[in-house]
């Protein structure tokens, strides 16, 4: 089964406008992970968060987490035609948990509009 | 650092043959896993590893066999190929609680 779940499935926006994905899981993490797929390609990290931190930047990317909700979010801010990919979110279970592994969403695919 | 690496890239199979997917890692990690990838279901867990000579069955095991004699190296074997098991497979790896890295991926396509 996956743990986290991404929202929206899908979004489209224009070039220049933030886009907001969020993710939700079920169990206690050590981390979280957000990843980037373009069509027909590999993944790509982007950024990892934990479980002690709240808020976290890379570039135009922001990522939040609040483990008290089990959710995060990922906005990119002035968004370009170059952002245009699938973005997943992927969750390390707490090692009390049982699990080794990260768990994986089915994605939110964005569509930016030049 | 060549990071997780992947054989072949595309690979045509008849039903009921067999063949192995080759990945290699060398970062040194512990963990590592097998992922495949179809249309809108994200990604599923194979089979992954904690270390060498230690692995385990993930979400969809089913048709598929792994080892792990070394720390580098993590093969999937399919027994006896399904046109079910036509996807794209990815290989990952990672050091506990740490960034997991993903290889290019491998292109299967089962007559």
């Amino acid at each position: 089964s996956q743990q986290g779940e991404e929202d929206p499935q899908a979004l489209s926006i224009q070039e220049g406008e933030n886009a907001t994905m969020n993710c939700s899981y079920k169990t206690s993490i050590n981390n979280l992970q957000w990843y980037r797929q373009n069509s027909g390609r590999g993944l790509v990290h982007l950024i990892l968060i934990r479980s002690n931190e709240r808020e976290k930047h890379s570039g135009r990317l922001r990522v939040t987490l609040d483990t008290s909700k089990k959710s995060s979010s990922l906005l990119i801010t002035a968004s370009r035609a170059a952002d245009t990919a699938s973005y997943f979110c992927a969750t390390d279970p707490y090692s009390g948990a049982g699990s080794y592994q990260l768990t994986f969403g089915k994605g939110t695919k964005l569509s930016v509009i030049p | 650092n060549a990071g997780v690496t992947q054989t072949p890239k595309f690979q045509v199979l008849k039903t009921g043959q067999s063949m192995t997917l080759q990945c290699a890692q060398d970062m040194n990690h512990e963990y590592m896993s097998w992922y495949r990838q179809d249309p809108g279901m994200g990604l599923r867990l194979i089979h992954y590893s904690v270390g060498a000579g230690i692995t385990d069955q993930g979400e969809v095991p089913n048709g598929y066999n792994v080892s792990r004699s070394t720390t580098e190296d993590f093969p999937l074997r399919l027994l006896s190929a399904a046109p079910s098991q036509t996807s794209v497979y990815f290989c990952a790896s990672r050091a506990r609680r740490e960034t997991q890295y993903f290889g290019p991926g491998t292109r299967l396509l089962v007559l």
